[in-house]
């Protein structure tokens, strides 16, 4: 089983849609969660952090669900801009070493005109 | 501020040969760099981990002896794939971490695109 679990799409979605990725993780005493945002042939950027409140940034949705180790992203009103792959990323917890990042595949989103 | 580059952006290479990557954190002091890879398709796996004037970590799998990290100061790390192989082409990508960013959060170099042939 992978470390971390997301679909991998497509998803192709028109402008202005609400969509939302999910996202789960093997390890029940990761540390920190966040959502990368990933262009064809870059390096990630850090999109946000995940809280077990829940929290928001603009059109960006993010939750987790540490009993079901479960996190999802949700993005309101989607614009061409937001094209990209989602990264789905959990910090670990390995005897002291609280840094190492693990990735998921990513999902990719095509936003359609 | 935080920025990472990466040097070079693109290299391709005739198999056997070998090729040094860096990585320079350019406005902070990195403590620790990552450095990963991607293949195609795939997520980013972490290779090694290096802390400023000691020996990298090797995540399991990954060959010390042909992935060679340097981490000299605390703005540079390099990677030198040696007698590198078509299946070593590949997306590579440091990261670099200071001990002072909020949530020990990594911030990412550009990556740089190797093809052996």
């Amino acid at each position: 089983r992978k470390e971390v679990e997301q679909d991998p799409g497509p998803f192709n979605v028109p402008e202005g849609a609400t969509v939302a990725f999910n996202c789960t993780y093997s390890n029940s005493a990761s540390q920190s969660f966040f959502w990368y945002r990933q262009d064809c042939r870059k390096e990630p950027k850090l999109l946000m952090s995940v809280y077990s409140s829940g929290n928001e940034d603009g059109r960006f949705t993010a939750q987790l669900n540490r009993a079901s180790q479960y996190i999802s992203l949700l993005i309101r009103d989607s614009k061409l801009s937001d094209s990209a792959t989602y990264l789905c990323v959990v910090r670990d917890f390995y005897g002291g070493a609280t840094n190492k990042l693990i990735f998921g595949t990513g999902t990719l989103l095509a936003v359609q005109p | 501020g935080a920025v990472v580059s990466q040097h070079p952006s693109r290299v391709i290479c005739k198999s056997g040969t070998s090729v040094k990557i860096e990585c320079r954190s350019l406005d902070f002091q990195a403590t620790t760099m990552f450095w990963y890879r991607q293949f195609p398709k795939q997520s980013l796996m972490l290779m090694a981990t290096s802390n400023e004037g000691s020996k990298a970590t090797y995540e399991q799998g990954v060959e010390k002896d042909k992935f060679l990290i340097n981490h000299a100061s605390l703005t540079l790390s390099t990677l030198t794939v040696t007698s590198a192989h078509p299946e070593d082409s590949s997306f590579y990508i440091c990261s670099a971490s200071a001990a002072i960013a909020r949530h020990n959060e990594q911030f990412f170099g550009p990556g740089t695109r190797l093809t052996v042939l």
